[in-house]
Parts: C-alpha cells; structure tokens; sequence
C-alpha cells in the first residue's frame, strides 16, 4: 500500500534561518507531488506541485521553494525564512490510478520566531 | 479565481444526533468534489467523494448531496460521535485527465460534539 512520510512534525526556526523539509511517497511510481500552507484556522493553499524530477510548478510567489530530486522525493525550502512562513505544512500525494484524490502527510508545524 | 467555501465556521452537535456540513463551490464546471477530514495537528483524511453525474453518495455513516442546480454540496454524519470532532474540508476540481492542478479547499467547518 501507498504511504507517505513528512518531517519534521514541528520546527522552531529564527527569522533569516534556511529551511528544509521532507516528504517521501512509498508504494507508487510517479506521483504528482504538492506542497500546501495552512495557516490557523484557515483552509489548505496550494504552493508547489510537481509531475515528475525536477518538474516544479509554483502557485504564488512566495519566499519559498521546492525541489524533486527523485521520483518520490518533494523538498520545500527557503534562504531566509520570514515570520509570515509560520504555519502547517502539508505534502501530499495523488497517483495516476486515483483520480484526483490527494493524500496527505501527517504535516509539519513550522514556527518561524 | 472561483473557490469553494464554507457556510459556517463552526457546528456544535449533541452526540448521536446527525450532523449536516454544508458548503457552496463557485465554479460551474467542477465535476469532482471531495470531504477532507482534519483532526488537530494531523493532515487531511479522505472521507468520500462524488462525481458531478451523481447526486448522492454513500459510505459509512456519511452521505454526500450533491446539488448542482445550485452549486451546494454536503456531508452527512449520522449518530455523531466525539471521535467525529474535526475541521471538515470540501475540495473541488475540474476533471483533468491526470493533470496536476490539484483540488481548491473551503476554509473548512469546525465539528464540535457536545456530550
């Protein structure tokens, strides 16, 4: 079955730190990948997704960025993180035999100070 | 752009009664609409979804109603349960041949189960 692994689950940066976080998909070859922001209280806002390595769509511009160094493999990432970076991160995943359907991440709750 | 969205922030419920979540989508050519499941501090659980060529959806223990007369979708819950307190989402896409766009979210309704 397909799983899929997301981590940090909590992250404390400084404001100007880097930021790296990681997702992998287990169980199925060639995944659209995505990366959404939720912040408190408020709805899922797609960021990045990605249909294959080093294929990379952006949504809004942003502070961020995201990579895909391996099939099932979806970084997100920035230089200098800001305080409006704070929020819930998700990863999320859909096969080609799942129609639209996303799966998620369990998320990572990143707190920029 | 067109959105999904949400009539209500919050919805208390009694335990064991039926919960209806409602939610209105603005894009006429949706034809695929999910319910997402949040839990505190968790990611997004797939509940039950529906296609544009039905207009009711069963699973356990929820319905999906789908009007598309009037662009409304809902989730039935029925004999609610605390386990059942969560953020509930709904999400709309055009069908997209495999295409990569992803789902638009509602800012989700906050199920509170009074006891």
């Amino acid at each position: 079955s397909q799983t899929i692994h997301q981590w940090p689950a909590t992250l404390v940066q400084p404001v100007g730190s880097p930021l790296s976080l990681e997702c992998t998909v287990e169980g199925t070859s060639n995944p659209n990948l995505y990366w959404y922001r939720q912040a408190a209280g408020r709805g899922l806002q797609l960021l990045f997704y990605s249909v294959g390595i080093g294929q990379i769509s952006s949504e809004v511009p942003q502070n961020l960025s995201a990579s895909r160094p391996q099939d099932r493999q979806f970084i997100l990432s920035s230089k200098k993180l800001l305080l409006s970076d704070s929020g819930f991160y998700l990863c999320a995943w859909r096969g080609w035999d799942r129609d639209e359907k996303l799966f998620f991440g369990s998320g990572t709750q990143l707190s920029v100070l | 752009g067109e959105s999904v969205g949400l009539h209500l922030p919050t919805l208390s419920v009694q335990e064991g009664d039926n919960s209806i979540i409602n939610c209105a989508y603005s894009n006429s050519a949706s034809d695929y609409f999910i319910w997402y499941k949040q839990e505190s501090g968790k990611g997004p659980q797939f509940i039950i979804d529906i296609r544009s060529n039905m207009d009711k959806r069963q699973g356990q223990r929820v319905t999906v109603l789908l009007n598309k007369t009037v662009k409304h979708l809902s989730l039935q819950i029925a004999a609610t349960q605390p386990g059942d307190s969560a953020v509930y989402f709904c999400a709309e896409t055009e069908y997209s041949g495999g295409g990569a766009d992803g789902l638009t979210f509602g800012k989700g309704t906050h199920l509170i189960i009074q006891p």
